[in-house]
């Protein structure tokens, strides 16, 4: 069956690169995306990628896509303490609005 | 422009009691997701609406679930009989139209079932 699968931590100090990652099964995914979620609020969406795409940048974000091995992960440079969050990937299925999440992980900031 | 609002963020309930929760979606936005998600787990599709309608109720339980999103008013998704595994994080979206790159999520409410 279709499955994300996401560490649940990661922790990092403050000023160094993150990278989350992630990966799924299902191989006719058509988009994959992060999402944010900060205590206390909702889930932000931060970036998507199409899977014909292998990277995408955004300022400090950067997704790699490794459609071979199902592998997607989300890079976060100069990470500062206002990245902690939980961050979870989902992939799209056949429907245009049904997404496969995974169970999130949470990056902690160390000082 | 106020995001999603749900409320209330948490809610607790005796087993059997009825649980409602209230989404009220991004002004603008017929359109309105529900998911749960249990502990440790990714978030699951429940149902999808528009005004005064249900368009896919694929991902909720047959029995004791259901969802509504009248012509006025919030989207209300109710639990009756609660039983302890019903305690989850249950989220709402939001959209303009149909489409995952445009939901918008509201900060969830919290079920616990005692």
């Amino acid at each position: 069956g279709e499955d994300v699968e996401q560490s649940l931590f990661l922790s990092v100090r403050e000023g160094d690169s993150s990278v989350i990652n992630c990966t799924y099964t299902d191989s006719s995914s058509t988009y994959l995306y992060w999402y944010k979620q900060e205590p206390g609020a909702g889930l932000q969406l931060l970036t998507y990628i199409f899977s014909n795409m292998d990277m995408k940048q955004d300022q400090r974000l950067t997704v790699l896509l490794n459609k071979k091995d199902k592998h997607l992960s989300l890079r976060i440079a100069d990470t500062q303490t206002g990245d902690s969050a939980i961050y979870f990937c989902a992939e799209s299925t056949g429907s245009n609005y049904q997404l496969i999440w995974g169970a999130g992980t949470k990056l902690i900031i160390k000082p | 422009n106020a995001g999603v609002m749900q409320n209330p963020r948490h809610l607790v309930r005796r087993r059997g009691q009825e649980a409602r929760l209230r989404c009220s979606p991004m002004k603008g936005h017929s359109h309105v997701y529900w998911y749960r998600q249990l502990p440790e787990e990714g978030l699951k599709f429940m149902v999808y609406l528009q005004k005064e309608n249900i368009i896919d109720e694929s991902g909720m339980p047959k029995e004791r679930f259901s969802a509504e999103f009248p012509k006025e008013g919030p989207s209300i998704l109710r639990i009756q009989q609660v039983v302890r595994g019903d305690s989850a994080a249950y989220f709402c979206a939001s959209s303009p139209d149909r489409g995952v790159n445009e939901q918008f999520f509201g900060p969830g409410t919290r079920l616990t079932v005692l």
